[in-house]
């Protein structure tokens, strides 16, 4: 997960909006991804944007992608103790076949 | 139900003694990949697949070995576990190599 940074855990209170960040290094990606992985789980896709795109919403989460400072944020409103989880930025690769590049995942924990 | 199916969940095992872990897709999907997750480092890719009989190796592919010999599963073998095998492993697929991928639960691996 060199090339794709994320901070390693993001403290938060319940009912506050939690923004979960991440810069990636290949200008070639063509989708960025979150994933979401709870305690025993595997990932799941919470959500995707394409690369021509600047902001994705679906209901409470809200993606933003800043092409050109390859950043990327995840925003989680009204963050409830079911968010609990360690949330994965990746990014797919236009340079290399099928590959996607994961972050080292961000552990979000909720705070009554 | 769609599902990625890993087997075992948990393993086990002494270095050296061969260990094959399986992975099943339903969902008729041509692409399938195995990652390994580590404290810090994210998931890294071992191998990856992009049809029947068409593997390739990922990141990490050293002491692993993999095959497809039809659509739907793609075990990960491990010839002579060594301990710093020792790991989460998930598998994933997709429906082409351009598609979000669906990940099994994982199996947590340890080699003593």
């Amino acid at each position: 997960g060199e090339d794709v940074e994320q901070s390693l855990f993001l403290s938060v209170r319940e009912g506050d909006s939690s923004v979960i960040n991440c810069t990636y290094t290949d200008s070639s990606s063509t989708y960025l991804y979150w994933y979401k992985q709870e305690p025993g789980a595997g990932l799941q896709l919470l959500t995707y944007i394409f690369s021509n795109m600047d902001m994705k919403q679906d209901q409470r989460l809200t993606v933003l992608l800043n092409k050109k400072d390859k950043h990327l944020s995840l925003r989680i409103a009204d963050t409830q103790t079911g968010d609990s989880a360690i949330y994965f930025c990746a990014e797919r690769r236009d340079s290399s076949a099928s590959k996607i590049i994961f972050g080292s995942g961000t552990r979000l924990s909720i705070r009554p | 139900e769609a599902q990625v199916t890993q087997n075992p969940r948990y393993l086990i095992t002494v270095t050296g003694k061969k260990l094959t872990v399986t992975c099943s897709q339903n969902m008729n999907h041509e692409y399938m990949s195995w990652y390994r997750q580590d404290p810090g480092l994210g998931l890294r890719q071992i191998y990856y697949s992009m049809n029947v009989e068409v593997t390739d190796k990922g990141d990490v592919p050293e002491g692993y070995k993999v095959s497809r010999k039809e659509k739907r599963n793609f075990p990960l073998i491990l010839e002579s576990p060594s301990p710093n095998q020792t790991s989460l492993y998930f598998c994933a697929s997709s429906l082409n190599g351009n598609s979000p991928l669906h990940f099994g639960n994982g199996t947590r691996l340890t080699v003593t």
